[in-house]
């Protein structure tokens, strides 16, 4: 058990550029989640997937934004024509089906738009 | 509108001391709470949970308490040591979870 992984652990773009994190969950976790957190604040949701099949999507994840985990394995987020509002931290979490409530972290996207 | 809130930014405890974080909800349907510790540049880590049909769930030093009339839960860490020093989330939902903003607990040696 490796824990799950983020790739990249920072990202830095230009302003209206396209970019893509993949996460990686706990192998034989069926949830995966995404979040992203800002200085100050707690985590916020953004979308989940059981398996390969995105259940829902915060109001927060706007249409420049997409999720995928095509196979119910890995996930990528991607962001379109980033904006400066975009740069967080985007965290990825994973669960597994007996104990669905304890997600664990990944260690993070730092993404940085200048 | 939070629907999870953690009113102290900061905490700080004597080593070897009972820290006690405090949080408050407003949904009374979540089914679960959970406490999360985070270090600088590392993503949250997964601490204790509680469901709603119990009031006190204990890990080692680690105890979360719930009380449901009063939509409030804590977490005491008893005793308290340095590598205890970190930001903690609680958090509470269903299918999400939702976040608290975070205290800041500071161990003093």
């Amino acid at each position: 058990d490796t824990g799950v992984s983020q790739d990249p652990r920072h990202k830095i773009t230009k302003r209206g550029q396209n970019v893509t994190f993949r996460c990686d969950p706990i192998s034989e976790h069926n949830r995966l989640y995404w979040y992203r957190q800002t200085l100050g604040q707690g985590p916020e949701f953004l979308t989940y997937f059981q398996n390969e099949a995105q259940l829902e999507k915060s109001r927060l994840l706007s249409d420049r934004f997409s999720a995928e985990r095509p196979k119910g394995s890995f996930s990528t987020l991607e962001i379109q024509r980033t904006e400066q509002g975009d740069s967080a931290m985007y965290l990825c979490a994973s669960s597994s089906p007996d104990r669905l409530y304890e997600q664990y972290f990944g260690p993070g996207t730092r993404l940085t738009v200048t | 509108d939070q629907q999870v809130k953690q009113n102290s930014p900061s905490l700080s405890v004597q080593e070897g001391r009972i820290s006690i974080l405090n949080c408050d909800y407003t949904n009374s349907m979540f089914d679960y709470f959970l406490w999360y510790k985070k270090y600088p540049a590392e993503g949250p880590t997964f601490l204790i949970s509680i469901s709603s049909i119990k009031d006190k769930n204990e890990d080692g030093r680690f105890t979360v308490f719930l009380n449901k009339s009063a939509k409030h839960l804590s977490l005491h860490i008893v005793p308290s040591q340095p590598g205890d020093s970190a930001v903690y989330f609680c958090a509470a939902g269903d299918d999400k979870i939702i976040f608290g903003k975070g205290t800041r607990l500071h161990i003093l040696p």
